[in-house]
């Protein structure tokens, strides 16, 4: 079975400076990790992926995560954040369903102060 | 293209009552998911289907049924609505055939069983 652990509910940080929101999973076999993006009342986004190759992903709006395979980590990560970059982030690893279908996080919140 | 679409955008139902949640996607993809968000959880899988007439379940599939009838369309039932299904409805599309394997995600249903 597969389990991505976000554990922090909430991050926030000011603007500028870098932001981290974390994330660890748990699965057999390689994993496929992503980085979705929830603006309030909106579906989700999608902003990166690992599937293989450089452990550091370049994604979308200046946003990258690297992919640490002995921590099972894959944190999100921009050098200067920005107020428009407020809104709830999930980690998610596919699962073998053979439909390219997801097990999510449980989202972090990012605020980021002005 | 318009990608994921969903309707209603909004729904009240009182309980014991039935409804379909529309999802169509003018992508041609394959791959078509049903989630429901639920605050502190993410998102869960109900229901999935990779290709017309062949469906499955996900990890929370009991109290709604699925079809899938045609590439673009796969709607959700809800047979008998209760209390705990209030959440907010994602569907996603992907492709089988080409990289790398995102899902894209309609804009949501939120719904209401009084």
């Amino acid at each position: 079975a597969q389990s991505v652990a976000q554990p922090e509910d909430q991050v926030n940080v000011a603007e500028g400076n870098p932001l981290t929101v974390k994330c660890t999973y748990s699965v057999s076999g390689n994993p496929y990790l992503f980085w979705y993006v929830q603006y309030p009342n909106r579906g989700l986004q999608f902003l990166l992926k690992y599937i293989t190759g450089d452990n550091l992903v370049k994604g979308s709006y200046g946003f990258e995560a690297e992919f640490n395979k002995s921590q099972t980590s894959f944190h999100l990560k921009k050098p200067s954040a920005l107020v428009s970059d407020s809104a709830l982030y999930f980690c998610a690893v596919r699962v073998k369903t053979g439909a390219n279908n997801l097990f999510f996080g449980t989202g972090t919140r990012l605020t980021v102060i002005p | 293209n318009a990608g994921v679409t969903q309707t209603p955008k909004f729904q009240v139902l009182k309980t014991g009552q039935s409804m379909t949640l529309q999802c169509a996607q003018d992508m041609n993809h394959e791959y078509m998911s049903w989630y429901r968000q639920d605050p502190g959880m993410g998102l869960r899988l109900i229901h999935y289907s990779v290709g017309a007439g062949i469906t499955d379940q996900g990890e929370v599939p009991n109290g709604y049924n699925v079809s899938r009838s045609t590439t673009e369309d796969f709607p959700l039932r809800l047979l008998s609505a209760a209390p705990s299904q209030t959440s907010v409805y994602f569907c996603a599309s992907s492709s089988r055939r080409d990289l790398p394997y995102e899902q894209y995600f309609g804009p949501g249903t939120r719904l209401t069983v009084t």
